[in-house]
């Protein structure tokens, strides 16, 4: 079963930064937090992932709490095609399954 | 990381019939999943493949109605078995994405409507 806990939806104006909350408060010490998107009529599509540090790749930023209990993800400049739905997961290494939860909407506006 | 061919992309079949899902990987990977996700849901597990052994299935879902192949380790298909209207939704199987610890990859998915 899922174990994150997301708003169902969000809006961002275009252009500023979109921060996706997502609680997560028993994870395990050995869980990572993964952050997938999906947009319209497609696959999720991964994002960035971490276990205790705060993470940056091109697409976004990851920050983790210090009892990692909580995470948020951040786009610095949301466009448009950022608008999809954003999924936090909590998992083993590889070789786990993944549980979905509901996610978040986000909405993109001009 | 790995890329994922799913055949067919979408379908529209007769209630009472079964359709077979194909899930091909263009490298090796020890487990493939198949998910499915109704109308305006989040993905939801159905199975976990590993090859040469039987799949095991999440709770609320059978072999009876979603058997799973796995006959190699690049290629798995679900079979959506006996179809009724309640099946339409969308199946995508997904992998290890590769080393370095990125989660999974996910197919495009087959968009299944059942009539």
């Amino acid at each position: 079963d899922a174990k994150t806990t997301q708003p169902t939806s969000m809006d961002c104006a275009e252009g500023r930064a979109a921060n996706l909350p997502c609680n997560h408060s028993t994870i395990s010490g050995n869980e990572y937090v993964y952050w997938y998107r999906q947009i319209h009529s497609q696959g999720p599509q991964y994002i960035i992932h971490g276990l205790k540090n705060n993470e940056t790749n091109e697409m976004a930023s990851l920050i983790i709490t210090e009892d990692r209990k909580s995470s948020t993800l951040i786009l610095p400049h949301a466009t448009l095609r950022d608008t999809a739905v954003y999924y936090c997961i909590v998992s083993e290494n590889t070789g786990n399954q993944f549980y979905f939860g509901t996610g978040t909407s986000l909405t993109v506006i001009p | 990381s790995a890329v994922i061919s799913q055949k067919p992309s979408r379908d529209i079949c007769q209630r009472g019939t079964s359709l077979t899902i194909q899930c091909q990987v263009d490298s090796q990977v020890t487990m493939m999943f198949w998910y499915r996700q109704q109308p305006g849901q989040s993905l939801t597990l159905i199975a976990t493949a590993n090859q040469g052994s039987e799949a095991t299935y999440e709770s609320g879902f059978v072999i009876d109605k979603f058997p799973i192949s796995r006959p190699n380790l690049t290629f798995s298909t679900l079979t959506v078995s006996n179809m009724s209207p309640e099946d339409s939704s969308i199946y995508l199987c997904s992998v290890t994405a590769g080393t370095g610890n990125y989660g999974y990859t996910f197919g495009s998915g087959t968009r299944l409507t059942v009539v």
